[in-house]
């Protein structure tokens, strides 16, 4: 079976500081590895992906994450935080056993103090 | 302009109502999905569609009810059984079996209210 554990179901930043989001995941084969942002009332986009080669991911709007095999981890994180950065988070797995199906951790809301 | 839509985005019903959320790709994707969301759950497969006339049961199908008749179209129903059904409600659709990527694009949401 495969879960998603975000640890920190909030965490808060200055501006220009360094966001770290939280992400473990289980999965029985490799992983294939996503992280959406969702702002108020609006659907999920996709931040960045991890399927297959780097483990280093970069992404939209400065973010990255690196898929540690041995850690079971793939956290995200920006240098420097944005006022704009400022939504919920969410970190998903799949694999190729569970086909098209996306397992989502709970979200973690990211807010930036000016 | 390729995407997802969903409508309406507010949605106001009465208990034992049942109501239909709809849901439009045009990204020519093969497989659909219904999300249900809820504050600090995060998202809960309800249903997924992996080609026209067929469907499968997420985790938390009791409730709700689907069809896939065309492939850019997965309405989901709320019966009048969904004993919880205030929530915001998110479709999905992604390029399936005939690809290789496993990522889904969601459409803007609907925010159900049962009173």
């Amino acid at each position: 079976a495969q879960s998603v554990t975000q640890l920190g179901s909030h965490v808060s930043v200055s501006e220009g500081a360094l966001v770290l989001l939280r992400c473990n995941y289980s999965s029985s084969v490799p992983p294939y590895l996503f992280w959406y942002v969702q702002y108020p009332n609006q659907g999920l986009q996709l931040l960045l992906k991890y399927t297959t080669g780097a483990t280093l991911v970069k992404g939209i709007n400065g973010f990255e994450a690196e898929f540690k095999k041995s850690e079971t981890s793939f956290h995200l994180t920006k240098p420097s935080a944005h006022m704009s950065d400022a939504a919920e988070y969410f970190c998903a797995v799949t694999n190729m056993e569970y086909g098209n199906k996306l397992v989502f951790g709970a979200g973690t809301i990211l807010r930036v103090k000016s | 302009d390729g995407g997802i839509t969903q409508s309406p985005k507010y949605l106001f019903r009465k208990e034992g109502q049942n109501v239909t959320l709809s849901c439009e790709q045009n990204l020519n994707h093969d497989a659909m999905y219904w999300y249900r969301q809820d504050p600090g759950q995060g998202l809960r497969l309800i249903y997924y569609s992996q080609i026209v006339n067929d469907f499968q049961k997420g985790d938390i199908a009791e409730g709700y009810s689907v069809s896939r008749e065309k492939k850019e179209s997965f309405p989901l129903t709320v019966t009048s059984a969904q004993k919880n059904p205030t929530a915001f409600y998110l479709c999905a659709s992604s390029s399936g079996a005939s690809g290789n990527s496993y990522e889904q694009y969601f459409g803007p949401g609907t925010r159900l209210t049962v009173t």
